[in-house]
């Protein structure tokens, strides 16, 4: 069974970082392209970044683009998403995804504010 | 706004036949496939529809998907009460992937 699992979302103080982190399992996980994507509260979804399956090509939505990096470790199996320089508009709930987005984890809550 | 262009909201009553659009380019549509999600209240987002009308095991023939041009449509028929939810389509445009922004389907 595929499963995604995020973890390391909170409350952070604009301007500052945060690291997300989605263990993968019940795939080959190596073999799989991934994304991030986000969800502020009320609103739709947001695409944030791709990862290639070897990690060797990334893209990043503008609205983060300089500030997030996307990274994975296949022998961990395990996708990240360092996000820096935080704003009040990065609130959202952050999933990691699969492929096509074929594969939703249950989402990480990344609140910003003073 | 959203690259991609749904309606924010539909209706219908059970039993009935609703289409959803979603209105793009040549970018992404246009050349691309098309993708639907459906999202429960409280839930993540689940994959209805793949490469324009494929649908993953388990989801209902009651879910169909269809594309032309820079369009595409998904329809639900036989409409139930647990199909309430949000719908988001999505496709692949040039270096990022972009979404819908979403229709509220309400089961009247």
């Amino acid at each position: 069974e595929v499963q995604l699992v995020e973890s390391g979302g909170g409350l952070v103080q604009p301007g500052g970082s945060l690291r997300l982190s989605c263990a993968a399992s019940g795939f080959t996980f190596s073999s799989y392209e991934m994304n991030w994507v986000r969800q502020a509260p009320g609103k739709g979804l947001e695409w944030v970044s791709y990862i290639s399956s070897s990690g060797s090509t990334i893209y990043y939505a503008d609205s983060v683009k300089g500030r997030f990096t996307i990274s994975r470790d296949n022998a961990k199996n395990s996708l990240y998403l360092q996000m820096n320089s935080l704003r009040a508009e990065d609130t959202a709930v952050y999933y990691c995804a699969r492929l096509w987005f074929d594969y939703w984890g249950q989402g990480t809550l990344v609140t910003v504010s003073s | 706004q959203s690259v991609l262009t749904q309606p924010p909201s539909a209706s219908g009553t059970p039993g009935q036949r609703v289409t959803i659009s979603c209105s793009g380019s040549s970018s992404n549509i246009g050349s691309n496939y098309v993708y639907w999600y459906q999202q429960l209240p409280g839930t993540a987002p689940k994959l209805l529809i793949y490469r324009n009308n494929q649908r993953p095991s388990g989801v209902p023939d009651r879910f169909s998907g269809s594309k032309s041009g820079t369009s595409a449509s998904l329809a639900i028929s036989g409409l139930r009460s647990e199909d309430e939810a949000d719908y988001y389509c999505a496709a692949w445009d040039d270096s990022r992937w972009v979404f819908g922004g979403g229709t509220k389907l309400t089961v009247l």
